[in-house]
């Protein structure tokens, strides 16, 4: 069975800290993806990656930085959080080829104070 | 880029066939449509994928007009448990050109009634 995994699904920390949320899929997909997904938004792109330590910038990369140093790992990181980075964040992953079905974990709400 | 807008909410009794309609008038040529999703405390969940005319699978048709600009999930026979948000999603294959392009609607709240 296909599975995405985030390290947690709850995290609060204070404003200025450094933030990591981990995604690791099972399912040797090539790329992966970062999205937030904020009420009345729906869900935007951060990042996105497609091989290992390649990454490109999605809608809003401003904030964030990612890392992809084994194929089924994908990081996100934000260097020094801000309250307005409070949000839900999603994984997700998917294979080459014409299908584009992307396959998501069950995301990481992400509170600052 | 490929902007979409969809319907904010629906209502549907059980039983009823529903359409959920997503418009993308800057859809690429490159692009497709793929619909999914979203149960509360869920990560989405893909129902269906097109580039054009009709597609159909266990769950639902996709139906995708000659010039692209929109596309119409339909859900046959809606349950309790198609209660759910749906996303359209319009994008393509990676190109290499730099940032890469995927555009979400914001989601259409299905509500079915018993």
């Amino acid at each position: 069975d296909v599975k995405v995994t985030q390290s947690s699904r709850y995290l609060v920390k204070r404003t200025g800290e450094k933030v990591f949320l981990e995604c690791v899929q099972d399912m040797d997909h090539e790329n992966m993806f970062w999205y937030r997904q904020d009420p009345g938004l729906g869900l935007r792109l951060i990042y996105f990656s497609y091989d290992v330590k390649m990454k490109e910038k999605g809608d809003i990369p401003e904030g964030y930085s990612v890392s992809r140093e084994k194929k089924e790992r994908f990081s996100l990181i934000l260097e020094s959080a801000s309250t307005n980075q409070t949000s839900m964040y999603l994984c997700a992953s998917s294979q080459d080829g014409d299908s584009y079905e992307q396959y998501f974990g069950p995301g990481t709400r992400l509170t600052v104070t | 880029l490929a902007k979409t807008t969809q319907p904010i909410s629906m209502d549907s009794y059980e039983g009823q066939e529903v359409n959920i309609t997503c418009s993308h008038n800057n859809i690429a040529t490159n692009d497709y449509i793929t619909w999914y999703q979203q149960f509360p405390s869920q990560g989405p969940r893909f129902i269906i994928q097109g580039y054009k005319t009709k597609v159909t699978n266990e769950v639902a048709s996709l139906f995708i007009p000659a010039d692209r600009k929109s596309s119409t999930l339909s859900l046959p026979r809606v349950s309790l448990s198609d209660t759910a948000v749906y996303y359209c999603l319009v994008g393509g294959a990676y190109s290499g050109a730099g940032s890469y392009q995927l555009t979400f609607g914001k989601g259409t709240k299905l509500s079915v009634i018993p």
